[in-house]
């Protein structure tokens, strides 16, 4: 069955520093993937998500992720990260009609 | 713009009280879920629904219940709340079979005391 897991709890970055949240998922035949984010007193929406096609994701904000097949990574990316961007980070994967999450990455930008 | 609502952002109730949080789609969505967000454990599924009248356990189900009478709502129950469902509660709604994205709301902090 499809799962993910997310090597980073707690990261903090500087302003205009550059930014890589890691997520693993396990092998489970077609591979969906999407990036959650959860903006302070916000709630969750949709970041990104690769169903097929290219590789490398755009998506809102100018995050970008990486469909790495043979790593089983789909890590989050951004090359200067703003103070807008605090923010926890969910990497998910769909199994059957359901959404599995990772357990989160919390990021804190100091301005 | 879909939009997902939930009855309260805040709630707060004793030990032994039944609790009813109601969540409510209006873009025709078949599927509607509630999680639970604890930090350091993400998003854990509690119960689902493909359609109404319908359920399925996630992967915590123990101590609540839900009921989807109408399509765009779908209502969580805690028929006897205690101190350890204390937790931010999230509903989400999806459209349709396949890996389709969800839609969530804005959650409803729970405290039992």
């Amino acid at each position: 069955a499809q799962s993910v897991s997310q090597h980073n709890h707690h990261v903090i970055l500087s302003e205009a520093a550059s930014l890589e949240l890691g997520c693993n998922y396990s092998y489970g035949g077609t591979v969906n993937l999407f990036w959650y984010v959860q903006y302070p007193g916000q709630h969750l929406q949709l970041l990104l998500k690769y169903f097929s096609g290219d590789p490398l994701v755009k998506g809102i904000k100018g995050f970008e992720a990486e469909f790495i097949k043979s790593k089983f990574s789909f890590n989050l990316r951004k090359p200067s990260v703003q103070w807008s961007d605090t923010a926890e980070y969910f990497c998910a994967v769909p199994r059957d009609d359901k959404i599995i999450f990772g357990k989160g990455t919390r990021l804190h930008i100091l301005p | 713009d879909v939009k997902v609502t939930q009855s309260s952002r805040y709630l707060v109730k004793r030990t032994g009280e039944k609790v009813f949080l109601e969540c409510v789609q209006d873009m025709d969505h078949e599927n509607m879920f509630w999680y639970r967000q604890d930090p350091g454990l993400g998003l854990r599924l509690i119960y689902f629904s493909y359609d109404v009248k319908m359920k399925e356990k996630g992967d915590i189900p123990e101590g609540y219940s839900v009921s989807r009478e109408k399509k765009e709502r779908f209502s969580l129950i805690l028929e006897s709340a205690s101190t350890n469902q204390t937790s931010m509660y999230l509903c989400a709604s999806s459209a349709g079979t396949g890996p389709y994205e969800q839609y969530f709301g804005p959650g409803t902090r729970l405290t039992v005391t």
